[in-house]
């Protein structure tokens, strides 16, 4: 099926530690996203790669490093995890014009104890 | 930052009515769009409207768009159960990002 898919859907973990979550679209486009949504459903943008260039890099502890291995790969890996990190976490692909619709995975709800 | 402030939060309606939600946003844009998200799930892309366009039309979906009051709005016509779900509008800002409004609830009674 072409899709964004993420994995892992569900992640608990204790604080200090160190996760990655992992994003993969297969519908030939050539950015894309990080989102979180927090526990009042707002969803803010953090990150946006096209063709593996970083290219929106919001205000977001440094704690968090987007990698992108190639476009259709993008990867969300955070360092000392805190319990305000507690939310769910949506990549999201797109043609990277600007006039196109976003196309978003399932997310990860991370959880952290 | 939040771009989008919708109005109403919460919106209860008996199947068969019709639902409209609106959005307003504050910077200047490309286009606007809206998104659907089921309890749970993940986003789905509704419906996009350039900032040159005043109104567009996809199934039981119009949404207008007034650039002059940097306001839209979503209806939902005949509305149906399976059309619970939260509803989010976002302005793509020049520069490429997509920004997100607070999103309102809907709920329709079978």
């Amino acid at each position: 099926d072409t899709a964004v898919s993420q994995t892992p859907k569900y992640l608990v973990t204790q604080m200090g530690n160190d996760k990655s979550i992992k994003c993969e679209q297969n519908l030939g486009h050539d950015t894309m996203y990080w989102y979180k949504q927090d526990s009042k459903k707002f969803l803010k943008i953090m990150f946006s790669y096209n063709n593996k260039e970083l290219i929106i890099n919001e205000t977001v502890p440094n704690r968090f490093s987007p990698k992108s291995p190639d476009k259709a790969h993008l990867n969300l890996h955070i360092n000392s995890l805190e319990l305000g990190d507690s939310a769910v976490y949506f990549c999201a692909s797109s043609h990277g014009t600007g006039f196109y619709g976003y196309t978003f995975g399932s997310g990860t709800r991370l959880t952290v104890v | 930052s939040q771009q989008g402030e919708e109005d109403p939060q919460a919106l209860s309606i008996q199947e068969g009515e019709n639902a409209t939600m609106n959005c307003s946003y504050k910077t200047s844009i490309n286009n606007l769009q809206w998104y659907r998200q089921n309890s749970g799930r993940g986003l789905v892309h509704l419906i996009l409207i350039r900032s040159n366009e005043r109104e567009k039309h996809s199934g039981r979906l119009r949404v207008t768009l007034d650039t002059s009051k940097k306001s839209s709005s979503l209806l939902i016509t005949a509305s149906r159960a399976a059309d619970t779900a939260s509803y989010f509008c976002a302005a793509m800002e020049y520069g490429n990002k997509l920004v997100f409004g607070a999103g309102t609830i809907l709920r329709v009674k079978s």
